[in-house]
């Protein structure tokens, strides 16, 4: 158990639909990021966080948008969903933003339908 | 631009043989790599890592990774992997100093060990 934690698990959904997929950080973790996995782009960086401030942007779609809240959880919204979209979206969180491990959720899985 | 080349996507080994997973890399600046291993329907967990000092590092379930800096290289090795090693494993990097901790991935290898 990595301490992260994500939900939900799994979320279907339709095409221009909006989503919001929630993450934790373990405990004493003040930087979280969010990737995406897909079969066609492999695992891709979307942004970074830390303490409540964006720290890192990478190909994140303008459709999408992500905050930290003041207890450290992170939000990540998906708006206007396109069947491309579908996808596993993993959290992950560390102690810094900078030269530090990462620890990563199980993941939600978002299919659209 | 930085990036990670993982050149097999999947490496077929029977149960007890040794296995060598190939992660190359390129990058302008000095660097973290990582392993990552990804089990069917879970999160990635941190395999090992290279931060500094010894180029050959240990990680958990027996695997051990040696960075090439001349090769600009840093293949994963077991020298006896069991069923419960088949897995997604990917390579990583991790710009040194940078403004960001953001990891740039490889597109994974598949170990598919046989019995």
């Amino acid at each position: 158990d990595s301490g992260v934690t994500q939900t939900p698990k799994h979320l279907i959904t339709a095409t221009g639909q909006r989503v919001t997929l929630r993450c934790s950080p373990r405990s004493g973790d003040l930087s979280v990021y969010w990737y995406q996995q897909s079969l066609d782009q492999g695992l891709q960086f979307l942004i970074q966080y830390y303490n409540g401030e964006e720290r890192a942007k990478g190909n994140i779609l303008e459709r999408f948008s992500a905050q930290q809240f003041p207890d450290l959880h992170s939000e990540l919204n998906l708006s206007s969903l396109e069947l491309g979209d579908s996808a596993l979206y993993f959290c992950a969180s560390s102690v810094g933003a900078v030269n530090q491990p990462q620890h990563f959720g199980d993941g939600t899985r978002l299919s659209i339908l | 631009a930085q990036s990670v080349t993982q050149l097999d996507s999947q490496v077929p080994v029977f149960e007890e043989a040794p296995v060598e997973l190939r992660c190359n890399y390129s990058s302008s600046v000095s660097v973290y790599l990582f392993w990552y291993v990804q089990y069917p329907n879970q999160g990635l967990q941190l395999l090992l890592k290279y931060l500094s000092g010894s180029t050959l590092v240990k990680g958990i379930n027996g695997f051990e990774a040696e960075f090439n800096k001349s090769q600009t290289s840093f293949h994963l090795r077991k020298p006896s992997v069991h069923i419960s090693d088949t897995a997604e494993y990917f390579c990583a990097l991790q710009n040194y100093g940078g403004a960001t901790n953001k990891l740039i991935f490889g597109t994974g290898t598949l170990l598919a060990v046989q019995p």
